[in-house]
């Protein structure tokens, strides 16, 4: 059965504090490993698809990385704005569109 | 312009009730679904339409029955409501998968509370 764990669960930093979150995934077959962004009282936001280990992507403050075991969601220099509940999901290889997702990082970044 | 919107975004009911959520997307998505976020914040997915054809149904309770009128609405239905039905659901919709451009659309959720 594939499996999504997050870490830390909960992180607090400072405005500026940079700062890392971890995927660690164990899937039949890695199709894509997504991020998405949820604030409180809504729906899960895109953020990022990975495809293959080695691949990065990148936008504003975040940048995915992805090996064959996880997924580091770098945040640099962070803002107040950031702070969400940052969930990463799996899909596995024929498995239709079916994703399975970790249980978030709550990120909390104070001025 | 919503792309996804489903209501109501509150449901408080009693046990034994029977209830709905409609959702629907107007990003022109062959592909529909329904999560379910439990109390941790564990966002499990329970069933997935492409163009009206039912393709995903994670092992979810006989009560829970989806209905899709359209490729555009995807409702849910719930029967004989149980307290452990509380939770918060979400709709979403994307393209159909295998176009690497897959990514899921979410709805602002349903907050159903079963007293």
């Amino acid at each position: 059965e594939d499996q999504v764990t997050q870490s830390p669960e909960a992180l607090r930093l400072q405005e500026g504090e940079s700062s890392s979150l971890n995927c660690s995934y164990t899937v039949s077959g890695l199709r894509g490993l997504f991020w998405y962004r949820q604030d409180p009282g809504k729906g899960p936001e895109f953020l990022f698809t990975l495809y293959s280990a080695g691949e990065e992507k990148e936008k504003e403050r975040l940048k995915a990385t992805l090996t064959k075991k996880e997924s580091f969601l770098h945040i640099t220099a962070p803002k107040p704005e950031d702070s969400a509940t940052y969930l990463c999901a799996v899909q596995a290889a024929g498995t239709a569109s079916k994703l399975t997702f970790g249980t978030g990082t709550r990120l909390q970044v104070t001025l | 312009d919503t792309a996804v919107s489903q209501t109501p975004k509150y449901l408080v009911t009693q046990m034994g009730n029977d209830k709905s959520i409609k959702c629907e997307q107007n990003l022109g998505h062959d592909t529909m679904y329904w999560y379910k976020q439990d109390s941790k914040k564990f966002l499990k997915i329970m069933f997935s339409y492409n163009n009206k054809e039912l393709i995903i149904n994670e092992t979810v309770p006989n009560r829970f029955s989806p209905k899709s009128p359209d490729k555009a609405h995807l409702n849910l239905h719930i029967n004989s409501l149980e307290l452990g039905d509380s939770a918060v659901y979400f709709c979403a919709s994307s393209l159909p998968f295998g176009q690497r451009n897959e990514k899921l659309f979410f709805g602002s959720g349903t907050q159903l509370s079963v007293l």
